[in-house]
């Protein structure tokens, strides 16, 4: 599976939206982006996937650039609960045994 | 729908001693599990696929005879430490895929077990 690189850290204020970047330059044509974040303390969870267009979910939007080496992931009104780290992750739709390789993240941070 | 739970949620043992962590998939059929293990301040790294009724796949590097995985149901996956020592001290988390998943199998994660050795 391709790699992805994600900026380290990202700041945001409550309430406003929040841009967070992936880059996967290499990506191939059957490879997935998916997004998890995981809480302090806790297990991931799934935010959203997709493959070529643009998608939208009750988390978060994802937005595909059209050559499909980069996206991003928009929560559209932060809130404290949203801090933090995502992961941008590819998965080869080939990958049927589902596994995951996960990169270091964006560890974002939210401001009251 | 789709929970994933793991026992215990955090063990202290001496070192020597082995330590099992459970699971389990409360509300779906899992075909497939995956351990991973965390360390502070890092990313989770991917130990060992396991499914139901067959032999976990390990990743390089992991010690298959250390880190003993079953997958006896389709709801339970166990992950026994033997002779734990200091360095194996970690954010032990499962995750699990629905059998019915079709292609995209959203994995569903555990709250993870906290492992400190002594």
């Amino acid at each position: 599976d391709a790699k992805t690189t994600q900026p380290n850290s990202m700041e945001s204020n409550e309430e406003e939206p929040v841009h967070l970047p992936c880059n996967h330059s290499t990506i191939s044509g059957t490879d997935y982006i998916h997004w998890y974040r995981q809480l302090p303390s806790q297990g991931p969870e799934y935010v959203i996937h997709g493959l070529t267009s643009n998608v939208n979910n009750r988390m978060a939007s994802l937005a595909i650039a059209e050559d499909r080496k980069s996206s991003t992931l928009i929560l559209h009104r932060a809130t404290l609960r949203d801090a933090a780290v995502y992961y941008c992750i590819l998965r080869d739709v080939r990958n049927q045994g589902g596994k995951l390789i996960f990169g270091q993240g964006t560890e974002l941070s939210v401001k009251p | 729908g789709a929970v994933v739970s793991q026992h215990p949620s955090r063990v202290i043992c001496k070192s020597g001693t082995s330590v099992k962590i459970e699971c389990r998939s409360l509300d779906f059929q899992a075909t497939t599990m995956f351990w991973y293990r965390q360390f502070p301040k890092q990313s989770l790294m991917l130990m060992a696929t396991s499914n139901e009724g067959s032999k976990a796949t390990y990743e390089q590097g992991v010690e298959k005879d250390k880190f003993l995985i079953n997958h006896a149901s389709l709801t339970l996956s166990t992950l026994t430490v033997t002779s734990a020592h200091p360095e194996d001290s970690s954010f032990y988390i499962c995750s699990a895929t629905k059998t019915s998943g079709g292609y995209y199998n959203e994995q569903f994660f555990g709250p993870g077990t906290r492992l400190t050795v002594l």
